[in-house]
């Protein structure tokens, strides 16, 4: 199946840093990629779809000044969270769709925010 | 109420036994149902989509019956391998590849 890798795996940072969060498609072109959120115990949460070449479409209720997302190619999206805080530690996740199949996910980048 | 709900669980099944469990959805207008398989803290992986018709997949069964707007799904010769939270998901109507999960089930399967 396809292959969808994330980095880092974790990060731990300060309170009021930006991290940023790269998504690859490894074998496949993806113009279109997702970013999902999970805390602890609970689903994954649509956070916001990522579009080649284009801006990203945000779900309702995040905020997409806090969260930036950049596709600026086939086969790389990025999420950066600025000003990061504790409470956006979280399981970030992404995934990417290759044709009618199934998307499929990355492994999680495991962010906490001191 | 939830658009995609399943029941928590755990699910506390022996092995060798038959389990299953259903996930409700709201939007009448879907049309891609899966199941995802997540580990402690991985990440969700393709268990099986799911078919009008209904489809196995080894050990696995999953159905969808419209008219209830609910998706199941039966594991049968339960394995140890099989503990994990089972996660249901829905495509939006509105673009491909865009899911919906539901808070996901959790199978204990104990020895």
């Amino acid at each position: 199946g396809a292959v969808v890798s994330q980095h880092p795996s974790w990060v731990i940072c300060k309170s009021g840093t930006s991290v940023k969060i790269e998504c690859r498609s490894l074998d496949f072109q993806a113009t279109t990629m997702f970013w999902y959120r999970q805390f602890p115990k609970q689903s994954l949460m649509l956070m916001a779809t990522s579009n080649e070449g284009s801006k990203a479409t945000y779900e309702q209720g995040v905020e997409k000044d806090k969260f930036l997302i950049n596709h600026a190619s086939l086969t790389l999206s990025t999420l950066t969270v600025t000003s990061a805080h504790p409470e956006d530690s979280s399981f970030y996740i992404c995934s990417a769709r290759q044709g009618a199949e199934a998307p499929f996910f990355g492994p999680g980048t495991r962010l906490t925010v001191l | 109420r939830k658009e995609v709900e399943q029941d928590p669980g755990p699910f506390n099944v022996p092995e060798g036994a038959t389990v299953a469990f259903n996930c409700t959805y709201s939007n009448s207008a879907s049309q891609s149902f899966f199941w995802y398989r997540q580990d402690c803290r991985k990440e969700p992986k393709l268990l099986m989509s799911v078919y009008s018709s209904g489809n196995e997949d080894g050990r696995f069964t999953a159905q969808l019956n419209r008219a209830s707007q609910y998706i199941s799904l039966l594991i049968r010769d339960s394995k140890l391998s099989d503990s994990a939270t089972y996660l249901c998901a829905v495509n939006m109507v509105d673009s491909w590849g865009k899911l919906q999960f539901g808070a996901g089930t959790q199978v204990v399967v104990t020895p």
